[in-house]
């Protein structure tokens, strides 16, 4: 199983953009997807977006096409997520989920990056 | 669309407890399988996969705890619950990006 070690809090203004790292460890690289859900505070969980490092490809939302991007670093087993135009709608925990090459399944979560819009 | 029932459940210690989840569309793969998860996320942690494609448990779920169903219904099955089972189950459909999660239904012990 892979273990996922994600970046810490962060607080942001209106507008502005966050990153948030995921670094995996434990299986091959390019042997899984990396997604992200995101849980506003006291909500339910919302798919994201995931990247496929094996075909270095992405997939997004479509609601969040236009201010998220998720990259793959390979040689650090590092993938990151990067938020833009941030509103108070914002305001939730990120987590990484690691997913089967096959498609359906997220077996291994991060412990989450809580990120609070705030003026 | 995935939609859970019910919302809440509070479940007397060592009695089953049952929740449903129906997608508005099918699951069902040319594959043969259901691409249909079941999580839980307990109080203050991140969500765990329980149930893959339908009806496989994840490493280190007990066969206390079992998914079921086709198609477009399905069901996940928790007999003697305890305190370990507490928290809030979301299903999620993997068959087709975007994946969708359903609501969530908490369960809590009586």
């Amino acid at each position: 199983q892979v273990q996922l070690v994600q970046s810490g809090s962060e607080v942001k203004k209106p507008g502005a953009s966050v990153r948030v790292s995921c670094r995996t460890s434990g299986a091959t690289f390019n042997s899984y997807t990396i997604n992200w859900v995101r849980q506003a505070p006291g909500q339910g969980l919302e798919w994201l977006g995931g990247v496929i490092p094996l075909f270095r490809t992405t997939d997004y939302l479509q609601r969040f096409q236009d201010r998220l991007t998720i990259t793959a670093d390979e040689s650090t087993r590092t993938v990151y997520m990067e938020l833009r135009s941030l509103t108070f709608e914002d305001t939730a925990i990120f987590y990484c989920a690691t997913g089967d090459l096959g498609g359906g399944y997220l077996d291994s979560w991060g412990p989450g990056t809580l990120v609070t819009v705030s003026s | 669309v995935m939609t859970q029932s019910p919302l809440s459940l509070s479940v007397t210690p060592g009695e089953p407890a049952s929740i449903s989840c129906r997608s508005n569309q099918s699951l069902l793969h040319l594959d043969g399988n259901n691409y249909l998860d079941w999580y839980l996320q307990k109080p203050g942690q991140s969500p765990h996969l329980l149930i893959y494609l339908g009806s496989n448990r994840a490493s280190g779920v007990p066969d206390r705890i079992s998914g079921s169903g086709s198609v477009t219904d399905f069901t996940l099955q928790i007999n003697r619950v305890g305190a370990a089972d507490v928290g809030v189950y979301y299903c999620m459909q993997g068959l087709q990006s975007p994946y969708t999660f359903g609501q969530g239904t908490k369960l809590e012990i009586k």
